[in-house]
């Protein structure tokens, strides 16, 4: 079975400019998360999506959003890109099987490498 | 504070030692409990998965919980050249608004040499 999916594998984008990455799950898997890692760093959480809605929200700008499509696949959108905003960002899926009763085994994507300058 | 510590390293120790790699944490409401490795310019892949307290087996790795002291261990025995990696830990509360949110260390980078 094909894991998860994201494309592109690398980006280099200007300040100010927006950027899309996007996520194709683990085939059943209805949930996608959205981390921002930091080079040194652990991954942040950035959002989940379970069944085309928020589920959870991190700390981060409204300039990061995101959706869900019928698929179960996701975008990831940033605008006005900031220099601290290079990162490898990752795609997790997982399958929920009863939504709310427990912490979901996350499987994780290989990352969009994002580089602002 | 972060709400999860854990030693960057870097650990480096020769084939066939013994690893210990530690965490600790300050949320109480942290329930569930995993251990990542990633490889270089890789996503993190899931080693260990615990829940509460208490300890879980898988070949030559080890995961200890212990809620009491908010600390988490990985254990790794006979460890290979492959084991070479950055070793993630993540905690995750019940449900609730947190609910699908991992709160990760930042990662320990360790090396296996032969």
């Amino acid at each position: 079975d094909a894991g998860v999916t994201q494309s592109p594998t690398h980006l280099i984008k200007t300040r100010g400019q927006q950027v899309t990455l996007r996520c194709s799950p683990i085939s059943g898997h209805k949930s996608v998360s959205w981390y921002q890692q930091v080079l040194g760093q652990g991954p942040q959480f950035i959002f989940q999506y379970y069944e085309k809605e928020e589920r959870g929200r991190g700390n981060f700008p409204d300039r990061f959003s995101a959706r869900q499509f019928p698929n179960y696949s996701s975008e990831l959108n940033v605008n006005a890109l900031l220099l601290g905003d290079s990162a490898l960002y990752l795609c997790a899926s997982s399958l929920i099987l009863i939504p709310g009763a427990g912490a979901d085994t996350q499987y994780f994507g290989p990352g969009t490498r994002l580089t602002v300058l | 504070q972060k709400e999860v510590e854990q030693d960057p390293g870097p650990l480096s120790v020769p084939e066939g030692a013994i690893v210990s790699l530690n965490c600790t944490y300050s949320n109480s409401a942290f329930q569930y409990f995993m251990w990542y490795r990633q490889y270089s310019r890789k996503g993190p892949e899931l080693l260990m998965y615990t829940y509460s307290s208490g300890n879980k087996e898988d070949g030559r790795f080890t995961a200890q919980v212990d809620k009491s002291s908010k600390y988490i261990s990985l254990f790794i025995r006979d460890s290979q050249p492959s084991d070479s990696a950055t070793y993630l830990c993540a905690m995750s509360e019940a449900g609730g608004t947190s609910y699908g949110k991992l709160t990760f260390g930042q990662g320990t980078i360790l090396t296996v040499h032969p």
